[in-house]
């Protein structure tokens, strides 16, 4: 099984400020299936990125993904208030297993 | 609109059955890949089971045995029936759209709680 290990658990930024978020995988993962999760409190998860780096319908450009093999990113470019929240980052392999990193928060300093 | 909406969840004791159903809008559930993930209070996401538009299932090993996915074709609904439920089983419970191995469409979550 492929763990997904997200890196910092915490990151304080303030609005307009560019996060980087970091995804490490126990194995090699496919870049076509990793993707990156946005969730707010009382929310359901929502689709940032998808094969790694393809935005997905609806996602501002601030959003970027990149990465390959064990190590993945999710850039913002310059962080919106809206965009303080909880990231996952996700990936689907054979079996089939589909497994989550434990999130990082990203709140406001 | 591509939509999914959740039900059915609720309180039932440890060794009890509960059966969740996500009814669905604006695609049809057996032409695609449809998941149930939960999230259990204060914690991260956890898939739980897929269904292949060819009628494959799949199960973490957390629910094997126990749970069961399904899908009505002409309701257009996704179900999971939850059996020899446990406390470590609550939790809000999504159904989501899988595209290329994404969670592309989430439904707004169900919570269920297994408890005395």
């Amino acid at each position: 099984e492929i763990v997904l290990t997200q890196s910092p658990g915490t990151l304080s930024l303030s609005p307009g400020e560019r996060a980087t978020l970091s995804c490490r995988a126990s194995q090699s993962v496919s870049s076509s299936y990793l993707a990156w999760y946005q969730q707010k409190p009382g929310q359901a998860p929502r689709l940032l990125i998808y094969g790694a780096s393809s935005r997905a319908t609806g996602i501002p450009d601030r959003f970027s993904g990149s990465g390959s093999g064990t190590d993945f990113t999710l850039t913002i470019s310059r962080l919106e208030p809206e965009d303080f929240a909880v990231y996952y980052c996700q990936q689907y392999g054979s079996s089939p297993e589909y497994t989550f990193g434990q999130g990082t928060k990203l709140e406001i300093k | 609109e591509v939509q999914l909406v959740e039900s059915g969840g609720g309180l039932v004791q440890p060794g009890g059955s509960l059966r969740l159903s996500c009814a669905a809008s604006g695609f049809t559930v057996s032409s695609n890949y449809m998941s149930w993930v939960r999230q259990a209070p204060g914690k991260g996401l956890e898939w739980v089971s897929v269904i292949y538009s060819g009628g494959s299932t799949y199960y973490a090993d957390s629910v094997k045995g126990r749970f069961t996915i399904s899908r009505h074709n002409s309701k257009n609904t996704l179900y999971l029936q939850m059996n020899s439920l446990r406390a470590e089983d609550t939790a809000v419970y999504y159904c989501a759209l899988i595209v290329v191995g994404a969670f592309d469409i989430w439904g707004q979550g169900t919570m269920v709680t297994v408890s005395s």
